[in-house]
């Protein structure tokens, strides 16, 4: 079994701040995915990622991939109350099984 | 599009009645699905893998007789909880694979064992 760990497990920070979670892993993924998820609801998808080194940017939020794609990181950049969430990391094999990274719940106090 | 419509959202049942939540999907052919747990506070844990037409693959330490799944249809997948109790409390999600890199999840059913 793959295991990612994220961290940290927990984060609240104040609006307008800049945050960063991280994901690793021991094991190579072909590709590894962010999502948000809202409580009582299925996590959405907010970016995949599959080259190497890759950087993607979606409006205030950078996601990286590791050169040996086994770890990567989500930056956000002047954190809003609607940034509150649990942020989740999931790595597969082609379109295999989707394995989760252990969670973090971020809280924005405005 | 590819879009995973699961139900019942949220379904309460008396200790040792066993509960069938249904996957479907609407408007592509899943060959396969996912079907994941989730505890309060963490995160989503594998239980199954469901190919349509053949036996289901259960993660290690999740008891197949327990968990039936069955992906009868392209379209239709289903997880029956069996003889359930309160420790089987718990968030269940399924997904669907889509495209190369690409997966699309249910809504999620809250089920309560009393």
């Amino acid at each position: 079994t793959q295991l990612l760990e994220q961290s940290p497990q927990f984060l609240s920070i104040q609006e307008g701040e800049n945050l960063t979670v991280y994901c690793n892993s021991s094991s190579v993924f072909s590709s590894l995915q962010w999502y948000r998820q809202e409580p009582g609801e299925g996590p959405v998808l907010l970016v995949t990622v599959v080259t190497g080194g890759e950087v993607k940017k979606l409006k205030r939020l950078t996601f990286q991939f590791g050169d040996a794609r086994k770890d990567s990181s989500l930056h956000i950049t002047a954190a809003q109350p609607g940034d509150t969430g649990l942020y989740l990391c999931a790595g597969a094999f082609g379109n295999e099984k989707l394995t989760f990274g252990t969670g973090t719940r971020l809280t924005i106090i405005p | 599009g590819a879009v995973v419509s699961q139900h019942p959202s949220w379904v309460i049942c008396k200790s040792g009645t066993s509960v069938k939540i249904e996957c479907r999907s609407l408007d592509f052919q899943a060959t396969t699905m996912f079907w994941y747990r989730q505890f309060p506070k963490q995160s989503l844990m594998l239980m199954a893998t469901s190919n349509e037409g053949s036996k289901a693959t259960y993660e290690q330490g999740v008891e197949k007789d327990k968990f039936l799944i069955n992906h009868a249809s392209l379209t239709l997948s289903t997880l029956t909880v069996t003889s359930a109790h309160p420790e089987d409390s718990s968030f269940y999600i399924c997904s669907a694979s889509v495209g190369t890199y690409g997966y699309t999840f249910g809504s999620g059913t809250r089920l309560t064992v009393v």
